[in-house]
Formats: structure tokens, sequence, C-alpha cells
């Protein structure tokens, strides 16, 4: 059964680094592209960024271009997410998510709360 | 690509039809998804490709639309239904979702 483990959240000053991991089991990770998805807390979900199965393309949300870096260890199983220059406003559950039997976000992990505060 | 998801809330009892929509603002063919989310879960994929059915989700859920308006039922509302549902679409990047239908107890 694949499954999706995300860690790495936790309280973070504005302006500081945080970097998110999601470790996958129970599927070939480096046959399936990887995207994040957040929401913030009592809001909607908002797709953040996407890396293929090989790293060799990567799409970001506007808002976060330039400041959050998707990256991926097929050695590892592990997707990553460093988050540089956070603002409030990136204040949200981080989760991580897959198309493995679907073309569509049919496995997610549980989710990682990130809190921007000062 | 903006979805607009109508309505933002509504409330129903167990055994109604209830029905949600989804207007992309631009065509996006059929590349189209619908969740499911609990309070604290999360996303379940219940339908793709709009309208076909994840494996393992009730039939009584069903999807239907192309290019930019897309419609999701439930036709007969259960207990564990009331839930938030998003759609999402997956034709271009960013992958878009729109902004949730919270389904409630009437």
């Amino acid at each position: 059964q694949a499954q999706l483990v995300e860690s790495g959240g936790g309280v973070v000053q504005p302006g500081r680094s945080l970097r998110l991991s999601c470790a996958a089991s129970g599927l070939t990770f480096r046959s399936y592209a990887m995207h994040w998805v957040r929401q913030a807390p009592d809001k909607g979900l908002e797709w953040v960024a996407v890396i293929s199965y090989d790293g060799s393309k990567i799409y970001y949300l506007d808002s976060v271009k330039g400041r959050f870096t998707i990256s991926r260890d097929n050695s590892r199983n592990t997707l990553y997410l460093q988050m540089n220059s956070l603002r409030a406003e990136d204040t949200a559950v981080y989760f991580c998510a897959s198309p493995v039997d679907t073309p569509y976000f049919d496995h997610w992990g549980q989710g990682t709360l990130v809190t921007v505060s000062s | 690509i903006q979805l607009t998801q109508s309505p933002s809330s509504l409330s129903a009892s167990v055994g109604d039809r209830v029905t949600i929509t989804c207007r992309a603002s631009q065509g996006i063919s059929s590349y189209l998804a619908w969740y499911q989310q609990k309070p604290g879960k999360a996303p379940k994929l219940l339908i793709y490709a709009a309208s076909t059915l994840q494996s393992g989700v009730p039939s009584r859920f069903s999807g239907s639309g192309s290019g930019t308006d897309f419609t999701l039922t439930i036709s007969s509302l259960q207990p564990e239904d009331f839930a938030t549902y998003y759609c999402q679409q997956l034709g271009s990047y960013p992958h878009t979702f729109g902004g949730g239908t919270k389904v409630g107890i009437k």
C-alpha cells in the first residue's frame, strides 16, 4: 500500500527558512511526479509545486517562485520543499501528493503544519 | 486558470440529491478532478477526468462536463458525505483548485 509521510513543519519567524520532507513507501517512487499542495487555516486548497519523476521538469505557484525549491532524491524515496524568505501568508498545512494509480492526485500524505510568526 | 465553485456552502438532508458546479475561466477539456475533504484529513480523490469514478468510491457520486462547465452530483446524500468538496484542473500549471463547497446537515 502506497504511503506518503510529511515531516519538517514547525513554527518559524518571518524571513527564515524551513525544509519539508515527504517520505514515500509502497510505490516505485522514481516513476511518479510529485506535488506539494498547501491549505491555510480554515481556507481552501492551493497547489504549490510539482517535480517530474526524474527531476527534469519543475513548476511553481507564482507567489512562491524564487523563494521555494522543490527537489527529490529517488535513491532515498524522498521529496523535499525548501522554503526560504517565509512570510505570514505561507502559514498552512503542507501536503505532498502523487498520481500513482491514476493521472490525478490519488495519494496524499497526512500533511505537516508550517506556522510563520514572530 | 481560475475555477469557480458554487455554491460555497449548502445544507442538505440524508437522502437528498446534491449538485455542485465548477466553472473554469478557460477550456480545460476533461482535465478535472473532484475531491472530498473532512476536517483534519487529507483530500480524497472521488472523480477524475471529469467523469471517471475513482476505485472504491460509492456509485452515488458522479461527475459530468467538459470544456468550462462541470458538475459533481451525489444522488442520495449519506451521513458520511457531509464534508467539503473541491474541484481541481490539471489542464495547465498551476493546477488550481476551486474555492470549495461545504456540505452541511440541514
